[in-house]
């Protein structure tokens, strides 16, 4: 079974710290994925990567940074946390093939007070 | 653009009562992949099918059924003969080409409680 690993469940920091949520996937996955997930959002796309030290923008991406340095590692950093970053934050993986299922850690979620 | 709604945002029923959770979708590429995926309480999201454009064919897997339909944009999801265990948020989504990348679409979630 595919497996993806979310560093922390809860975190809890304070506003202007610089936050770094750690992401591991142990299939040899290709692609990697953070989403926030926001009641009546849904989940929403904040960056996504494709291959090592590539990384592309998602729907947004402001406040936020990435770094995916090996392929089993993808990191979301936020520069300086803000109140609105308090979230739930969902890290997935998918094979290199095109529409295949992500497969989803149990997420952090993240308190900035 | 792509858009997936799930309008229900919140359904209740009691145990073993059928239910259908509602997912339409807008995208104008002529080939797309649906999904539907499950997250209980614990966080994950649990993949629970996956549905490309040009099979139409509903699908039945035990309790869950799947009903896609090209002509309203539609992939519907319903539980026969729910059980508590079933209690859980149900997301579906939409796969399409994005900003030159594939990428996955999610409807905002539909919270499923199954009351005993």
């Amino acid at each position: 079974d595919v497996k993806v690993t979310q560093s922390s469940r809860y975190l809890v920091k304070r506003t202007g710290e610089k936050v770094f949520l750690e992401c591991v996937q142990d299939m040899d996955h290709e692609n990697m994925f953070w989403y926030r997930q926001d009641p009546g959002l849904g989940l929403r796309l904040i960056y996504f990567s494709y291959d090592v030290k590539m990384k592309e923008k998602g729907d947004i991406p402001e406040g936020y940074s990435v770094s995916r340095e090996k392929k089993e590692r993808f990191s979301l950093i936020l520069e300086s946390a803000s109140t609105n970053q308090t979230s739930m934050y969902l890290c997935a993986s998918s094979p290199g093939q095109g529409n295949s299922p992500l497969h989803f850690g149990n997420g952090t979620r993240l308190t900035v007070t | 653009a792509q858009k997936v709604t799930q309008a229900q945002t919140e359904i209740s029923v009691v145990e073993k009562e059928d239910v259908t959770l509602d997912c339409v979708y807008e995208t104008r590429d002529t080939t797309y992949y649906l999904f539907w995926y499950k997250q209980p309480p614990s966080g994950e999201l649990v993949f629970l099918i996956r549905r490309n454009s040009f099979d139409e064919q509903n699908e039945i897997s035990g309790r869950y059924s799947w009903n896609f339909q090209k002509s309203t944009s539609s992939f519907n999801f319903t539980i026969t003969a729910s059980q508590v265990v079933d209690s859980a948020v149900y997301f579906c989504a939409l796969s399409g080409w994005i900003q030159g990348a594939q990428k996955l679409v999610f409807g905002q979630g539909t919270r499923l409680t199954i009351n005993p």
